[in-house]
């Protein structure tokens, strides 16, 4: 039962790379999200999906790009690291009658 | 936009004892979710609950969607209840709204 999976777990990339963060949920669910969670904060939305093919902007979507060609995989993209995108990322997925299930984050350090 | 207060923002317990934690929101809200981040990181959800009451173990929960707020009750606490416990609210569409948090640590 994995649930939700992010790949990788940690990166440090340097000012003006990009990469691409891998969500994968086995759960079926409908709904897909991306936040970043930065020190002594909450979390805030970057973006969101209500299904394959669908995607939508957050509180945060500037500077990132999304996108969910499967059902079950929900990507986040930076094509221009900047040290502010320096955070916590998780991934998430819900249905219409169930809470969210986090994955386990990804640690990305812009240097 | 809503806005999400959570009380308080650190707790400190010795083992055992209860605590309520309080979440408060400026808007009417459609769903209503606690979690627990645990001191490595990892978020897990406790509660889904728009309306009502729910229990689970240790931990209940009560959502009084009229009067805009939900409190997070755990009883005789552990020490692996330390973490940060988040509400986080919905009004429509999947725009969730994260409170910032309480952080609670247990003494053994």
């Amino acid at each position: 039962n994995a649930g939700v999976t992010q790949t990788p777990k940690f990166r440090v990339l340097k000012t003006g790379q990009s990469m691409t963060l891998l969500c994968a949920q086995d759960m079926n669910h409908e709904y897909m999200y991306w936040y970043r969670q930065d020190p002594g904060m909450g979390l805030r939305l970057i973006h969101y999906s209500v299904g394959e093919g669908t995607t939508a902007k957050g509180e945060v979507p500037d500077g990132y790009n999304v996108s969910r060609l499967k059902k079950q995989n929900f990507l986040l993209g930076l094509e221009s690291a900047a040290p502010s995108q320096t955070s916590v990322y998780f991934c998430a997925s819900s249905s219409n009658s169930a809470g969210y299930t986090f994955g386990s984050g990804t640690r990305l350090t812009v240097v | 936009g809503i806005q999400v207060e959570q009380s308080p923002p650190d707790l400190i317990l010795q083992e055992g004892a209860n605590s309520t934690l309080r979440c408060n929101f400026s808007d009417s809200v459609n769903n209503l979710q606690w979690f627990h981040q645990n001191p490595w990181g990892q978020l897990i959800n406790l509660f889904y609950i728009p309306s009502g009451t729910k229990q689970n173990g240790r931990l209940s929960a009560t959502t009084v969607a009229t009067e805009r707020y939900s409190l997070l009750y755990i009883s005789s606490s552990q020490t692996t209840d330390s973490g940060v416990y988040f509400c986080a609210v919905g009004t429509g569409g999947l725009k969730t709204i994260f409170g910032a948090g309480t952080r609670l640590f247990v003494k053994a």
